[in-house]
This record gives C-alpha cells, sequence and structure tokens, in this order.
C-alpha cells in the first residue's frame, strides 16, 4: 500500500553535530513534501518544504533532499542546538483532482546531547 | 497573532459523556482538518472539510462528528466518550489545495475515564 514511513524511530546527536532525518516514501506521483517539527505538549511547526522539480532546498541551518529515483526524503539539520530536540515528520501530497491532502509518517524523535 | 486557535486545552470526561472541541483559524484558509495522535500511530485523519459548507470522513471517523460553522470555525463533537478516544487532538487549516502545508493547532489533550 501506499505510506509515508521513517527509516529510525529515534535519533540522538551530540549538540553541534550535524543531523540526517530520512523518510521513504512510495508515491511515484507525489509533487511536495514538507518537513514538520513537534515539540513536547506543541502542535507541528512547518520547517521547510521541497516540490518534486526539485532535489534539494536550504533554509536556516537546514537542508532537506529528494531523490525521486529511490523515493527517498531526508532532513539535514547543521550545528544542531538543544532545541532542535523534537519529534520530526514528513508528510506528502499527491495529486488528487482538487482533494489534495498531506499524508503524515509517524515520526523520528531526536535527542540532542549536551 | 495569526494561527489556528484551539479550546480546551485539557480536558477528562466519564465514559458516555459529551463534548465538542473548538477549532477557529484567522488566515481566510478555505480546508480545515481534525486529527487525532497516539503514541507510536502519527496523525490519523478522523474529518476534514475542504471548504466551507462541506465536510468528509477521513480515516478514523467513527465516534465523531464535525461542524463547519463557516469559514474560521470547525468543530469537533465527541457525542458519547469512550476511552478508546484518549488522545490528543489536533485542528490544521490550509489553502484549498494544501500546497503550502497545513497550519496546526497547539493540540486538545483528551483523557477519558
Amino acid at each position: 500500500g501506499e505510506s509515508v514511513g521513517l527509516h529510525l524511530p529515534t535519533l540522538s546527536v551530540q549538540e553541534g553535530d550535524n543531523s540526517i532525518i530520512n523518510c521513504a516514501y512510495s508515491n511515484s506521483a507525489s509533487d511536495y513534501f514538507i518537513w514538520y517539527k513537534q515539540e513536547s505538549g506543541k502542535g507541528p511547526q512547518f520547517i521547510i518544504d521541497i516540490r518534486s522539480n526539485m532535489d534539494k532546498r536550504q533554509g536556516q541551518r537546514v537542508t532537506v533532499l529528494l531523490n525521486k529515483t529511490v523515493k527517498h526524503l531526508s532532513l539535514q539539520i547543521a550545528a544542531t542546538q538543544p532545541g532542535d530536540s523534537a519529534v520530526y515528520f514528513c508528510a506528502e501530497m499527491r495529486p488528487n483532482f482538487g482533494n489534495e491532502k498531506l499524508t503524515f509518517g509517524t515520526g523520528t524523535r531526536l535527542t540532542i546531547i549536551p | 497573532n495569526a494561527g489556528v486557535t484551539q479550546t480546551p486545552k485539557f480536558q477528562v470526561l466519564k465514559t458516555g459523556q459529551s463534548m465538542t472541541l473548538q477549532c477557529a483559524q484567522d488566515m481566510n484558509h478555505n480546508s480545515m482538518y481534525w486529527y487525532r495522535q497516539d503514541p507510536g500511530m502519527g496523525l490519523r485523519l478522523i474529518y476534514y472539510s475542504a471548504s466551507e459548507g462541506t465536510t468528509d470522513k477521513g480515516e478514523v471517523p467513527n465516534g465523531y462528528n464535525v461542524s463547519r460553522l463557516n469559514k474560521r470555525e470547525f468543530s469537533l463533537r465527541l457525542e458519547s466518550a469512550a476511552p478508546s478516544q484518549t488522545s490528543v487532538y489536533f485542528c490544521a487549516s490550509s489553502e484549498w489545495i494544501p500546497n503550502y502545508g497545513y497550519t496546526f493547532g497547539s493540540g486538545t489533550r483528551l483523557t477519558v475515564v
């Protein structure tokens, strides 16, 4: 079936190091992808997005890479800080004739070790 | 601040009680959504409203009803709460086609005892 999933449910990274969170998707028709960050007790917050006509997009300390050949999405966080500790979700959107909705993965918990 | 506002933030219900979760957005979005989030399960769509006047079932609609009161407000009602409905509930909104993603509220933590 179609799914958006993550390779690792948890990830621990030393403060100051870079972290990479991965996501696999199964529908080659998906054309829009988003990474969300969810801190404890809060709602998911938009971090960065990428459309299928791109393979890389950079924000402030974050980079999203899209590999359409293997249907893989990754979020790179540079120089991690304690405030980066959170659950990170990927989401995909598939064209659906005006009925588009996002499909979310289950999330990866990122813990920053001081 | 612009965004999605949910009330209440916390609620404890007894089995069989009813309640309505409120959601309002001030971004002039057409579409609104209700999700529940359980540990290890990610976000599951309960109901959504693509535009004012329309509502549709999502992945887990049983035990819930919704009302799109106007363009700003989308409420979720539990008619007879069950312990299985203990969860964190999130409301979200987006453009009709979510080409810029969803904006989420801060959530309602509901416990049914």
